[in-house]
């Protein structure tokens, strides 16, 4: 069983300090990496994709990837009350099937 | 922009109903998904499509089956309604490669009482 493994939560950053989402994942044959957001009520949007070891940055975001470590990891800069949401981490297999985690929820403090 | 629609936002229906998801994308892609989302348990997989009739299984098909006669619509049924399939059902669509991206219908609340 493929398993992509977050911390539930809540993890709570002050504004404007950096939050930074863990995730860790059991196949070793993943090839791609998500980050989705999803507001309460709401269905998750795509923040981030990475599929090569190393940093990706998009703006605020920045997605971490160590595959041989088998994590991936997402940093936000600047931290604004509107990024207080869940944060699922995904990936995607061979067979072309994405396995989310359960995402962790975040929530920045004012 | 993609478009996923889920035709039913909010649903209440009796135990045993027969019930109908709808679920249509534009952007021509070939794979098509259906997920639930509970409190706790996160998004699991009910069934996959990768082409036009065809399915594949995902982690919890039971007690649900798909359709899928033409490419830009994917069926949820669930055959006769039960209390524990009280959930958030979304639909998601992306392109037939390995590491693509997938996007999400706005999602389906669905009551069974």
């Amino acid at each position: 069983q493929k398993e992509v493994e977050q911390n539930s939560g809540p993890l709570s950053v002050p504004e404007g300090a950096i939050a930074s989402l863990n995730c860790t994942y059991s196949d070793r044959g993943s090839q791609s990496f998500f980050w989705y957001r999803q507001y309460s009520g709401k269905s998750p949007e795509l923040i981030m994709f990475i599929y090569s070891n190393g940093d990706k940055e998009d703006g605020r975001f920045t997605a971490q990837l160590n595959k041989a470590s088998q994590y991936v990891s997402l940093l936000i800069r600047d931290s604004q009350p509107s990024d207080s949401a869940t944060y699922l981490c995904a990936l995607g297999d061979r067979d072309d099937k994405i396995i989310f985690g359960k995402g962790t929820r975040l929530h920045i403090l004012p | 922009d993609v478009k996923v629609t889920q035709s039913s936002r909010y649903l209440v229906k009796r135990t045993g109903e027969k019930v109908f998801l709808e679920c249509v994308q534009d952007m021509d892609h070939e794979n098509m998904f259906w997920y639930r989302q509970d409190p706790g348990l996160g998004l699991r997989l009910i069934y996959f499509s990768y082409d036009v009739k065809m399915k594949e299984k995902g982690d919890i098909p039971e007690g649900y089956s798909v359709s899928r006669e033409k490419k830009e619509r994917f069926s949820l049924i669930l055959e006769s309604a039960s209390t524990n399939q009280t959930s958030m059902y979304l639909c998601a669509s992306s392109t037939g490669f390995s590491g693509n991206t997938i996007y999400f219908g706005e999602g389906s609340w669905l009551t069974v009482v």
